[in-house]
Formats: structure tokens, sequence, C-alpha cells
């Protein structure tokens, strides 16, 4: 069964704590990226990374901390300096370069209370 | 900075019918178009990737066609089904960067 996996489906946590978020993928893809999602907002980019041991910091990374030791994973750590991190957090993949299309996993929901 | 912008937001129409979705952006100076779809609580399904050399591409009752000097591009369903009801979203990969900038969708309901 190929695809992204994102776990778990929904997360609940007590405001300052960390919490990480799992993506699994077996796409082969060199590229892996991480969005956040808000009602009535576009989606907006935490971190991407186009290789292993390497990542970028995208439009909204504050708050946020991802590592890159596997090709196939890219967890991304909600910190307790993200102000306001109850969204739906997207993971997405691409073989990579300008030209490949991104491929979404399921999408954790995060609840911090 | 790029803008990407859908209207309508919300749009409502009976089953069968044929419809057009908009996408229009800001700087013309894309690598591609991607058009996706989102259910409730879900990921992104990608539906039609435009590479900005292309006018048009088609998948099934999907076509999409681009116009990147004026910035536009559509989604265009032939015959509509309960089925196609969902959120669609556009984005567009900028040149010589390595994100999506995507609107903010429009969300479609197709009525029995």
């Amino acid at each position: 069964d190929g695809g992204i996996t994102q776990s778990p489906k929904y997360l609940f946590r007590k405001e300052g704590q960390n919490v990480t978020l799992s993506c699994e993928q077996n796409l082969n893809h060199d590229a892996m990226y991480w969005y956040r999602q808000d009602p009535g907002q576009g989606l907006r980019l935490i971190y991407y990374s186009q290789i292993v041991n390497d990542f970028q910091k995208g439009d909204i990374a504050e708050g946020y901390s991802v590592s890159r030791e596997k090709k196939e994973s890219f967890p991304l750590t909600v910190t307790s300096a993200q102000k306001n991190p109850t969204a739906f957090y997207l993971c997405a993949t691409s073989r990579g370069g300008a030209t490949y299309e991104q491929y979404f996993g399921p999408g954790t929901r995060l609840t911090v209370t | 900075k790029q803008e990407v912008t859908q209207i309508p937001a919300a749009l409502s129409v009976p089953e069968g019918e044929n419809l057009v979705l908009n996408c229009s952006f800001t700087d013309s100076a894309i690598y591609n178009l991607q058009w996706f779809r989102q259910d409730p609580g879900k990921g992104l399904t990608s539906l039609l990737l435009i590479q900005s050399s292309q006018r048009e591409q088609t998948s099934g009752r999907l076509n999409a066609s681009l116009d990147k000097s004026s910035g536009r591009s559509t989604l265009y369903i032939a015959a509509s089904q309960p089925g196609d009801s969902a959120t669609y979203l556009c984005a567009v990969r900028q040149g010589g960067s390595e994100k999506l900038v995507f609107g903010k969708g429009t969300k479609l309901t197709v009525n029995p």
C-alpha cells in the first residue's frame, strides 16, 4: 500500500507541551513539506526538505522544528513557542524539482487547550 | 508577493450542470499550477497539474486551462455529480521557489 501516512489523525495537547506529528512516505520522493491549514485561509508552508539531513524554513516556521534523518520520514514538532498551534497540519511530498506535482497526506488535526 | 484568488468562495449547482471554477494569480512567473480537491476533514487530492508552457490538461470530466499572461486558470467540470461536492483549491508553484501558494478555495455543492 503506497502513499503518505500521517499519525495520529487527531491530537490533543495542553498548552505549554511540545508535540510531534509524524509523516511517513513510501513513494521514494526526495522532497517533503509541512503545511498548516486554518479555517478561511489558504494553506501556508511551515518547513520543507529537498534531501536527507537538509531542510529550509517556509513562511511560518516560528515555533516549529523538523528533522530529516531518513528519506521516508519528516516529523514536525510543534513547540510551546508556537502561539496558535491549533490547526490542521498537512504533509506533502514531491519527486523534487519545480515541474513535479505535490501529493498530500490525510492530515493531523491538532487541538491545544 | 504572489497572491492567489478563487472566486466564488462557494457555489451550489443542480446535478448534471457543467460548471467553471476560477483561479487568478498576481505574478505570472510560475513553474506550474495545480488543482486539488479537499473533502471535509481530509487531505488534498491532486486533480490536475498544468506546466507553465501548457495551455490545458484534461482528466475524465475535468479540464483545466491556464493563461499565464493574464494570470488566470479555470477548472471545468462536466456533467456534475453529487460526489463532486468538495472544496476545490488551486495553487501555483512560484518561479525560483519550492513552495506552493494556495488560494482559499471554492466550496462546491452539487444537489441531487
